[in-house]
C-alpha cells in the first residue's frame, strides 16, 4: 500500500528553528510537496522537490532523499503566524497526490 | 484570493436531504478535484476530472455524485448521507493533472455536518 508518515504534532518557540520530517512509501515517485494549512483555511503550496537535495525559499527549506524515501521541511526564525498544519504529499506513478495526515505545529512565545 | 471558490462554506443536512456543493476555479486550469478532510486523517481524494472527463473515482460511495459541466465548474451532489460523512470537503484545481509538478490550488472548503 501507499503510505506517508509525519509526526502528528510538534511544538517550538518563536524565533527558533524546527524540522518536520516526512517518510513515504508509494508506487512510483513524481515529486514531493509541502503545503501549509491554517486552521479553518485551505491548504496552500509551500514547496516542491523532485531531485535530491535542499531547496531554500526564504525562511522555509525543503529537503529530499529519494533513496531513503525521506523529506523534511525546515522552518527558521519561527513566527507566531507559522502555527499551522504542514502537509506532506507525494505524486505517485499515476500523477495522483498521496497525502500525509499533517503535522500540527504549535509556536509558543 | 486563491482563485478557487466554494459554496456553501457551511452546510448542515439531515440524512434524507439532497444538497449540492459547488466549486468554481478562475485560473484556467484543466483538472479539478474533490477531497474529503477528516480530523487527523490524510486528505482523501474522492474524484478527479481532467478536461471535464472523470479520470479517478476512489471507491467513493454512490451517495456522492460528481458533476463537471465545464473546466471551470465542479459540483458534488449529496443524497442520503451518513453521520460519518461529516467532514470538510475541499475542491482543488491544477493546470493539467498529468504532471508530477502540478501544484494544486485549493478552495476554502465546505464544512459539512450530517445529523
Amino acid at each position: 500500500g501507499q503510505n506517508i508518515d509525519q509526526p502528528t504534532e510538534m511544538t517550538a518557540t518563536e524565533g527558533a528553528i524546527v524540522q518536520i520530517n516526512c517518510t513515504y512509501q508509494t508506487s512510483g515517485f513524481n515529486g514531493l510537496f509541502w503545503y501549509q494549512q491554517h486552521a479553518g483555511e485551505a491548504p496552500t503550496f509551500l514547496s516542491y522537490n523532485v531531485l535530491d537535495g535542499l531547496e531554500e525559499k526564504g525562511r522555509f527549506s525543503s529537503f529530499l532523499s529519494r533513496s531513503k524515501g525521506y523529506s523534511y521541511l525546515l522552518l527558521k526564525e519561527l513566527q507566531m503566524k507559522d502555527s499551522a498544519s504542514y502537509l506532506c504529499a507525494v505524486t505517485d506513478s499515476n500523477y495522483q497526490l498521496i497525502w500525509g495526515a499533517g503535522t500540527k505545529l504549535i509556536i509558543k512565545p | 484570493e486563491t482563485g478557487v471558490t466554494q459554496t456553501p462554506r457551511h452546510l448542515v443536512m439531515g440524512m434524507t436531504n439532497k444538497k449540492s456543493l459547488k466549486c468554481e476555479q478562475h485560473l484556467g486550469h484543466n483538472a479539478m478535484y474533490w477531497y474529503k478532510q477528516s480530523a487527523k486523517k490524510p486528505l482523501e481524494l474522492m474524484f478527479v476530472y481532467s478536461l471535464e472527463e472523470r479520470v479517478e473515482n476512489n471507491s467513493v460511495p454512490s451517495r456522492f455524485s460528481p458533476e463537471c459541466p465545464n473546466s471551470s465548474h465542479l459540483f458534488l451532489h449529496l443524497h442520503t448521507l451518513q453521520p460519518e460523512d461529516s467532514a470538510l470537503y475541499l475542491c482543488a484545481s491544477s493546470p493539467s493533472g498529468t504532471s508530477g509538478s502540478d501544484e494544486q490550488f485549493f478552495g476554502p472548503g465546505t464544512r459539512l455536518t450530517v445529523l
